[in-house]
């Protein structure tokens, strides 16, 4: 059974770096069987998926154009977890941040974001 | 970006009754990349349904999900008590992935 167990702050403050932590049991971060990814939350936004990664021979990264500027993902093998980081933050980051994994067959990774770390409050303010 | 509108933003029915939510895309959507979440209050979203019509593990069959292009359905047959919730729609064929605003689900 895979688990996603999230770690992090609950506040920031404004123009600082947000940062995540999402630790995986029952998968590897280098599974060519999954990509992993971070998701927001808010009232004004909805759910806004944030960016990913996957590992497949090497590295990939895909961001959300609204964020690419500002974050970055990445992948931590020896300890088998993936990290957010989100700079230059402002009011309108305060949002839920979850970790997900998305599944994939046979090279394509069409099965739903399938397992969801416990979500991360996060508020930026002063 | 494709834009996923969900209709109706409300829908109050009984349990036992059929509940039909919409999911209307602005350009056309691989059906391998649409999937239907559930998430109820203080919890992540649960998968439902993923490449427009599978259950995920788990899930009863009296959920099911059907479309094609720009047009999917999500129908819950008979509501039972725990199926009250908000249900959101996502596409992952493009970047970047897009969520629908969410149809909630009420208790009448």
């Amino acid at each position: 059974q895979v688990q996603l167990q999230q770690s992090g702050p609950g506040l920031v403050k404004p123009s600082q770096t947000l940062s995540l932590t999402c630790a995986i049991s029952g998968d590897s971060v280098s599974s060519y069987s999954a990509a992993w990814n971070w998701i927001r939350q808010s009232p004004s936004r909805g759910l806004e998926w944030l960016g990913r990664t996957y590992y497949r021979s090497k590295w990939y990264y895909d961001y959300a154009v609204s964020v690419k500027s500002r974050i970055t993902i990445n992948p931590d093998t020896s300890n088998n977890q993936f990290s957010l980081q989100l700079n230059s933050v402002t009011p309108e980051d305060t949002a839920v941040y979850y970790c997900a994994r998305v599944g994939c067959s046979g090279g394509t990774c069409a099965l739903g974001l399938d397992y969801w770390g416990q979500g991360t409050l996060v508020t930026v303010s002063s | 970006e494709v834009v996923l509108t969900q209709s109706p933003g409300t829908l109050s029915l009984s349990p036992g009754e059929r509940a039909t939510l919409s999911c209307t895309a602005s350009q056309s959507v691989s059906s391998s990349f649409l999937v239907w979440y559930q998430q109820k209050p203080g919890q992540a979203p649960r998968l439902v349904i993923y490449g427009a019509s599978t259950r995920a593990t788990g899930i009863p069959d009296r959920f099911s999900g059907s479309g094609s292009g720009t047009d999917f359905t999500l129908t819950i047959s008979r509501l039972e008590p725990e199926d009250f919730a908000v249900y959101y729609c996502q596409q992952y064929g493009s970047s970047p992935w897009t969520f629908g605003q969410g149809t909630k689900v009420e208790i009448k």
